[in-house]
């Protein structure tokens, strides 16, 4: 298909591992982007993984990349309140040579104490 | 070190008016970006441009003009407001070619709405 596309809405405990799935485009885009969205804000870029890798680990936060099947996978472990928020993951096409990004529609991860 | 910003945060337009929206970035960032979001949507690009003097559509761009006349500024006009372009705007800027990962800086957003 031509759309990125993420589930619209995840609920979990504080302290669970939270798992945001989304499904790309293109399985040659070069660079796929979770940017992460607080309330009333703009976004801001969580985290990216070049299409060369697998899987990317940066503190509580772990990407897993399937080029085969065109899946990006954000995991955050012991999930807080802090992190409800709307989730964004994008990419950027091989083509683009003007750091052109695809968002998908965004999943609002909710946290429950 | 602002980084992007957006004016106005607000405002209500009647159909038909105009209005223009500055986006301004201190990062002396080449690219630059005007995208709207609307509910279950994500982000879709309207235009943007690669440098001082130039601009080029998006996904979405009917209805609204850019000028880059300054690097450091990006305006999208609205000619004609409708209904349809209720939404909230954001403006963002990334460095130029070469530098690979293209990371987006995003203004907060204006939230326009249009009656």
């Amino acid at each position: 298909g031509e759309d990125v596309e993420q589930s619209l809405f995840l609920s979990v405990r504080e302290g669970d591992s939270s798992v945001i799935n989304c499904t790309y485009t293109d399985s040659s885009s070069t660079y796929l982007y979770w940017y992460k969205q607080e309330p009333g804000a703009g976004l801001q870029l969580l985290t990216y993984i070049f299409s060369n890798m697998d899987m990317k680990q940066d503190q509580r936060l772990t990407v897993l990349l399937n080029k085969k099947d065109k899946h990006l996978s954000l995991r955050i472990a012991d999930t807080q309140t802090g992190d409800s928020a709307i989730y964004f993951c994008a990419e950027m096409r091989p083509s683009s040579n003007t750091g052109k990004l695809i968002f998908g529609q965004g999943t609002t991860l909710q946290v429950k104490p | 070190n602002a980084g992007v910003t957006q004016t106005p945060k607000f405002r209500v337009l009647k159909t038909g008016q105009s209005m223009t929206l500055l986006c301004a970035q201190d990062m002396n960032h080449e690219y630059m970006y005007w995208y709207r979001q609307d509910p279950g949507m994500g982000l879709r690009l309207i235009h943007y441009s690669v440098g001082e003097g130039t601009t080029a559509k998006g996904e979405v761009p009917d209805g609204y003009n850019v000028s880059r006349l300054k690097k450091q500024n990006f305006l999208l006009g609205l000619e004609s407001a409708a209904p349809s372009q209720t939404s909230v705007y954001f403006c963002a800027s990334s460095q130029g070619q070469g530098t690979g990962v293209y990371e987006q800086y995003f203004g907060p957003g204006t939230r326009l709405t249009v009656t």
